[in-house]
């Protein structure tokens, strides 16, 4: 059966810390890695990764992927409170996402 | 920026009524997704569509649902017979390739709570 499995399910850091959300998979047929932010709604595309090693970046946000080791990891530095959201990886195979159940991250002023 | 719409935001129903939940997707996006997330859990596949059929479609996906591109902007999703169960976050997706190769972007959602 296929699993996206993240870490930690939640997280709570002060304003300005650097964190670090993980995601490891086993999926058939894997095609690529996605990262989502869901704040109150609908999730927000982050990122999409297909290739190992190679870190995609987004201003305080990057993201690498390990095919080997069948894992991902999402970093976030100088975090701000508006960072305060569930963060879903997500295995795109076939025609669907497989998600995993998030990681709840909240920033203290 | 284009975004992929939904309506309604909610919507109340009582069990065993029909409701028909609505999307227009991101207008040079091929691929349609329907998800579902029941409160406190994860996002759940529903079904993919593309080229005018279902391409596929998880055990959720029973014989109560049904999708539908009536005309060549909207993407319903239909359940026939609501049950309790069913009282979650629908979200629809569309991506431009299919495959697992294309981004999904995804609507803000229809609430749908069944009574």
């Amino acid at each position: 059966e296929d699993k996206v499995v993240q870490s930690p399910l939640s997280l709570v850091v002060h304003e300005g810390d650097t964190v670090t959300l993980n995601c490891s998979y086993e999926v058939t047929n894997f095609r690529s890695l996605l990262w989502y932010k869901q704040e109150k709604k609908a999730p927000t595309f982050l990122f999409m990764l297909t290739s190992s090693g190679i870190e995609k970046k987004s201003g305080r946000l990057s993201s690498i992927l390990d095919k080997k080791e069948l894992f991902s990891i999402l970093n976030i530095t100088a975090t701000q409170t508006g960072d305060s959201a569930v963060y879903l990886c997500a295995v795109g195979k076939d025609d669907k996402i497989i998600f995993g159940k998030g990681t709840r991250l909240h920033i203290l002023p | 920026e284009p975004e992929v719409t939904q309506t309604p935001s909610h919507q109340v129903t009582q069990m065993g009524q029909e409701v028909i939940l609505r999307c227009v997707p991101i207008s040079n996006h091929l691929y349609f997704y329907w998800y579902r997330q029941i409160l406190g859990q994860k996002v759940e596949f529903l079904v993919s569509f593309y080229n005018n059929e279902i391409s596929e479609k998880s055990e959720i996906f029973d014989d109560q649902f049904s999708v539908e591109r009536p005309d060549g902007s909207n993407f319903t999703l239909k359940i026939r017979s609501t049950k309790l169960e069913d009282s979650a976050m629908y979200f629809c997706a569309s991506s431009v390739r299919g495959r697992g190769d294309g981004t999904q972007y995804f609507g803000p959602g229809t609430r749908l709570l069944v009574l």
